[in-house]
């Protein structure tokens, strides 16, 4: 198994709601990482994670929250969004630093 | 001196030639380096990649060239095919670093 599954394929949410985006791995990778990746642009680090712990945060604003409950499992919880947040999401793994990264099909969000 | 490939936004392509896509990279501590393809509403696929203490490397139908000294990566793909159509980007990172930093991508539309 080479995939990197990510869980919805596509999200509509409200400025008020509360959702979550989920990624999934069984390749055995110590790292897991969200992008994001804005129309027409390249993908934008948003956080890292390393043997199940936080090791990256790329200044991202409080209403993104990732989690990481186990080593195949990372997720993003999203609570009071802003329209500009909509974008394409990316969850990307990869089995140590310096080496490369398998990507998701990504989550298309759109904040309404 | 040498010259270096520009980076271009778009780049067409006729069925059957060869295609050269240019990324100027901007970490000269970088060393470790990937060309990834992204199709419209897909996530990144891995293509090629190529660590700092090389200056080629070849795939099927890919070779990636790196010159350290201007700091400058290129894709060439051989035969280009109209399955080749998609955004390139190329992306770099350094030793014992999990932030893989992408470039400005290239649009390639393969012509019949």
């Amino acid at each position: 198994d080479t995939e990197v599954t990510q869980t919805p394929k596509h999200l509509v949410m409200g400025m008020t709601n509360k959702k979550s985006l989920k990624c999934e791995q069984h390749m055995g990778h110590r790292a897991m990482y969200w992008y994001k990746q804005k129309a027409k642009k390249p993908p934008e680090l948003m956080f890292v994670y390393s043997y199940e712990k936080l090791s990256i945060n790329e200044s991202v604003p409080s209403r993104f929250s990732p989690e990481c409950p186990n080593s195949s499992l990372l997720n993003l919880h999203l609570h009071a969004l802003q329209p500009e947040d909509s974008a394409l999401y990316l969850c990307a793994s990869s089995p140590r630093e310096v080496s490369r990264a398998f990507f998701g099909q990504g989550t298309r969000l759109t904040v309404v | 001196g040498e010259s270096v490939g520009l980076h271009l936004p778009t780049l067409s392509v006729q069925e059957g030639d060869n295609s050269i896509i240019n990324c100027a990279y901007s970490n000269s501590a970088s060393d470790y380096f990937i060309w990834y393809k992204q199709e419209s509403g897909k996530g990144p696929q891995f293509i090629i990649d190529i660590r700092s203490n090389m200056d080629k490397r070849q795939g099927q139908r890919v070779t990636v060239l790196l010159n350290k000294t201007v700091k400058h990566l290129s894709l060439q793909i051989a035969a280009t095919q109209p399955g080749d159509s998609a955004v390139y980007f190329c992306a770099e990172t350094s030793s014992n670093d999990y932030k893989l930093s992408f470039g400005a991508g290239t649009t390639v539309t393969v012509r019949a």
